[in-house]
């Protein structure tokens, strides 16, 4: 079974400011690693994702994620956030045999401040 | 391309009822699955449904079912219903069973009284 940890519930952080979003997760199997994140009252949207190749992952919006299989870590940083980042977001795991389900971590509300 | 569309968005029920929501999934896609979201528990993996057959169950009692229907669309139930039962509902859509790449739609808030 895989599991996954958020290790901080809320971040809050000044605009224009860096952030990191903690993310480490358990399997006895290999598996695919997500950002997911979710505006006030919507569902969530794909942030970005890792399968295999670097493990160095970035989205259109300068968010990036690092895989370390050593540390079994996929932290979620942003050199520069903005009001609009204002979001609850969430690290979630699958295996990679296409077998199982996606879970998700606790979530983490990144709060940015002006 | 619409997106996922799950219907109602809100609803109140009483302690006793059930309650059917629905779920169209993006045009193509034939896997949906759903979760439950609750500030205290999170999200929670209830099942996924392909070509109508559920692939994948969670840690829910049986008064949570669900089906799928052969256009992909989607309904799950939950009978006799508790105040623990208030929650988020959302639904997602892919193309394949078992990816991690889902697609969410914006979820049925149930209150229950």
């Amino acid at each position: 079974a895989q599991s996954v940890t958020q290790l901080d519930s809320q971040v809050p952080v000044f605009e224009e400011a860096p952030v990191e979003l903690r993310c480490n997760y358990s399997s006895s199997v290999s598996v695919y690693l997500f950002w997911y994140v979710q505006y006030p009252n919507q569902g969530l949207q794909l942030l970005l994702k890792y399968l295999s190749g670097s493990t160095l992952v970035e989205s259109i919006n300068g968010f990036e994620a690092e895989f370390n299989k050593s540390q079994t870590s996929f932290h979620l940083r942003k050199p520069s956030v903005h009001i609009s980042d204002t979001a609850e977001y969430f690290c979630a795991v699958i295996p990679s045999s296409n077998t199982g389900k996606l879970i998700f971590g606790q979530g983490t509300t990144l709060q940015v401040k002006p | 391309k619409a997106g996922v569309t799950q219907t109602p968005r809100y609803l109140i029920k009483t302690r006793g009822q059930q309650v059917t929501l629905s779920c169209s999934p993006i045009s193509g896609h034939r896997s949906v699955s759903w979760y439950q979201q609750t500030p205290g528990q999170g999200l929670q993996f209830l099942f996924e449904y392909f070509s109508e057959t559920q692939r994948n169950k969670g840690n829910f009692p049986g008064r949570f079912s669900g089906r799928q229907f052969s256009n992909s669309r989607s309904e799950m139930n939950v009978s006799t219903l508790e105040l623990g039962d208030s929650a988020l509902y959302l639904c997602a859509s892919s193309l394949v069973t078992g990816a991690g790449e889902l697609f969410f739609g914006e979820g049925s808030r149930l209150t229950v009284l």
